[in-house]
């Protein structure tokens, strides 16, 4: 069974910029959930994707947006980059509509804005 | 919005010493969630529970879902170095996973 993967693992850009983070779920998971983490910090859900849709959203702005793909990979799109988006990226994934709500994380890109 | 509010902070103990960490919230959870994160890698997940008053091992760790709901807690029994890490709890509130701030574990041998 593959895990969650994520690319890339480190990623440097300038204030402004955009930036593209991807995902290839787990197995069997079907529903992608992309968080940030900040230094000396607990990670914070930026939003969920099932069936292509987001379906669910934390307290972010709307220059993070996302995509899923029919092979349930997913993207994390940000824009218009800040100083303070400067954090470990992570997603996870599992299988929605079941009783197992076990969600499994990959590795994280960890970018850093300058 | 919902928060956990995870204690010790940290934790700075002898080797074969027993440890243990909690989580509460001012809201109900349906799951709970512990997870292990080292330097440069995602959390990893150790333990899950579904029901209140569940108790669940695996191997030296031990947690338990509160019977309100709102807090639980993890024991690790006779630590080893290998336990090093951050230890997050997080519950499932709808969609969205809520995490501890984390307690930070360093084991002396």
């Amino acid at each position: 069974e593959t895990g969650v993967t994520q690319s890339p693992t480190h990623l440097i850009k300038t204030r402004g910029q955009q930036v593209t983070l991807r995902c290839s779920s787990q197995s069997g998971h079907n529903t992608v959930s992309w968080y940030q983490q900040a230094l000396g910090q607990g990670p914070q859900f930026i939003f969920q994707y099932y069936r292509e849709e987001e379906n669910g959203r934390g307290n972010f702005p709307p220059r993070f947006s996302g995509l899923q793909f029919p092979n349930y990979s997913s993207e994390l799109n940000v824009n218009a980059l800040e100083l303070d988006d400067s954090a470990l990226y992570l997603c996870a994934s599992r299988r929605r509509l079941s009783e197992d709500n076990e969600q499994f994380f990959g590795p994280g890109t960890r970018l850093t804005v300058l | 919005g919902q928060q956990l509010n995870q204690s010790p902070q940290s934790m700075f103990i002898q080797e074969g010493e027993d440890v243990s960490m909690n989580c509460t919230s001012s809201s109900i959870f349906n799951t709970w969630l512990w997870y292990k994160q080292e330097p440069g890698e995602g959390p990893v997940l150790l333990i899950a529970l579904y029901k209140a008053g569940e108790l669940t091992s695996n191997g030296r760790l031990t947690a338990q879902f509160g019977i309100t709901r709102k807090d639980s807690f993890l024991n690790i029994s006779a630590s080893i170095p290998s336990d090093v890490g951050i230890y997050f709890c997080a519950g499932f509130h709808g969609n969205k996973l809520v995490f501890g701030a984390g307690t930070i574990l360093r084991v002396k041998s």
